[in-house]
């Protein structure tokens, strides 16, 4: 059975500080994405990530894969307050159509 | 429309109820989600769809709960007799391909059984 954990699942910091969000899955697979959710909002996406040694960047957002060790990471760059927000990370194998969603990291950035 | 749309954005159903969700995915998508949400909690696969076919319903928690796409485009998720633990946040989501690309998720409908 495939299962994804992030971690932290809080993470509360300072602007202009750097950090990484964790998120670590059971088995095989061959897609991993990363999206953001604001409160109220629908969920956005940010990466798609489809093969081993994947990096993508998007602003102060880098996201990672490594499929030998099973593990993706969202590392955020110099942080600000307009990246709070909740962000999962979410997992699928070819051989079927869904997702597996990770519990979601909350981040709150303070000015 | 530009993006997903869900309506109702908020349902208040009295247990035992039935309700119907509305998804309009963005037009010319081939592949529509459901996810149900719970607080504080990730999406859980519902069921896929591939046009109009339902190709996949697996999440669905039990035979109280049904999708349709008739026509390839709009779907319903129809919900009979409504439990308490029903409550959540109700996901559609919309790609152009099944696989190996992005989802667009609409708002969600938010469903409380009082």
């Amino acid at each position: 059975e495939l299962k994804v954990e992030q971690n932290p699942l809080f993470l509360s910091m300072q602007e202009g500080k750097n950090y990484t969000i964790y998120c670590n899955y059971s088995t095989t697979s061959d897609r991993l994405y990363w999206y953001r959710q604001d409160p109220g909002k629908s969920l956005e996406s940010l990466f798609v990530l489809l093969s081993n040694g994947a990096v993508k960047q998007e602003g102060r957002l880098m996201a990672s894969l490594d499929t030998k060790a099973r593990l993706s990471t969202l590392h955020i760059t110099a942080a600000v307050h307009d990246l709070s927000a909740t962000y999962f990370c979410a997992v699928g194998r070819d051989s079927n159509y869904q997702l597996i969603w990770g519990a979601g990291t909350k981040l709150i950035i303070k000015p | 429309g530009a993006g997903v749309s869900q309506s109702p954005r908020y349902k208040v159903a009295k247990r035992g109820q039935d309700v119907a969700l509305r998804c309009d995915p963005i037009s010319g998508h081939v592949s529509l989600f459901w996810y149900q949400q719970a607080l504080g909690q990730g999406p859980e696969f519902l069921t896929y769809f591939q046009n109009e076919a339902q190709l996949d319903k697996s999440g669905l928690p039990s035979d109280r709960f049904f999708a349709e796409r008739p026509e390839g485009s709009v779907s319903t998720l129809k919900i009979q007799r409504t439990q308490q633990e029903d409550s959540a946040v109700y996901l559609c989501a919309s790609s152009l391909v099944a696989l190996n690309t992005e989802a667009f998720f609409g708002q969600g409908t938010r469903l409380t059984v009082v």
